[in-house]
């Protein structure tokens, strides 16, 4: 299986401050098209989870922009420019390339 | 108003089979593979199946194969989980979620039901 390893699994982040999310894969993500399949979700307290950005960079319908994804290969961070109070909640890269698709630990951003 | 609503949760003794539905409405259903996605109490997410949009190809999670079954009936704009063998290890909030990239890829999980829970326990 490729295994998704998160870092920080928690992350206390002042308002207004940055925060990153590191996402690594033990197996390329690269897709036979040339791009990397990983999406970020996040699930905030009580509710079911929502998509925030999908192939590595690409921001859903809604999602501020001060989300942003990057990365390549193996290695993909996603980064919050300014945290605000609504961003609390547990955020999970998942590959959807090779089965079984997989999620990472998830990473609890709290605010400090 | 696009919504994907969860049924069939309970409580089942180890052993005992369930079987989860997932109603679709506001798209064109047959138009998007849909994923079973777990959450065992206090844990993360874990992957459990998938299905293209016609229904010809499913995939499954190791820990469910051969005792899973995922299904959908386009014309009800319905998806299924058939659960047998239950063990206390399934024990989670199964969700539905729509994969909005096409019929026959599964990133871009982008719409999500509200959740079903299963309880495996004697």
């Amino acid at each position: 299986d490729n295994v998704m390893t998160q870092s920080p699994l928690s992350l206390p982040v002042t308002p207004g401050e940055p925060a990153s999310i590191s996402c690594r894969s033990s197996q390329s993500l690269v897709h036979s098209n040339g791009r990397n399949y990983l999406d970020w979700y996040v699930q905030k307290p009580g509710q079911s989870p929502q998509l925030l950005i999908y192939l590595v960079s690409n921001r859903a319908s809604g999602v501020p922009d001060r989300f942003s994804g990057s990365g390549s290969g193996t290695d993909f961070t996603l980064k919050i420019s300014r945290v605000e109070a609504e961003d609390v909640g547990v955020y999970y890269c998942m590959q959807p390339l090779q089965i079984p698709f997989t999620f990472g630990q998830g990473t609890r951003l709290e605010i400090k | 108003e696009v919504q994907l609503l969860e049924s069939g949760g309970g409580l089942v003794q180890p052993g005992g089979s369930l079987r989860l539905s997932c109603a679709a409405s506001g798209f064109s259903f047959n138009n998007y593979a849909m994923n079973w996605v777990r959450q065992a109490p206090g844990r993360g997410l874990e992957w459990v199946s998938g299905i293209s949009g016609s229904g010809a190809t499913t995939f499954y999670a190791d820990s469910v194969k051969g005792r899973f079954t995922i299904s959908r009936d386009n014309s009800k704009k319905a998806l299924f989980v058939e659960m047998n063998s239950l063990r206390a290890e399934d024990t989670a909030v199964y969700f539905c979620a729509r994969v909005s990239c096409g019929s026959e890829c599964y990133y871009k999980m982008d719409v999500w039901g509200q959740g079903t829970t299963v309880t495996v326990s004697s």
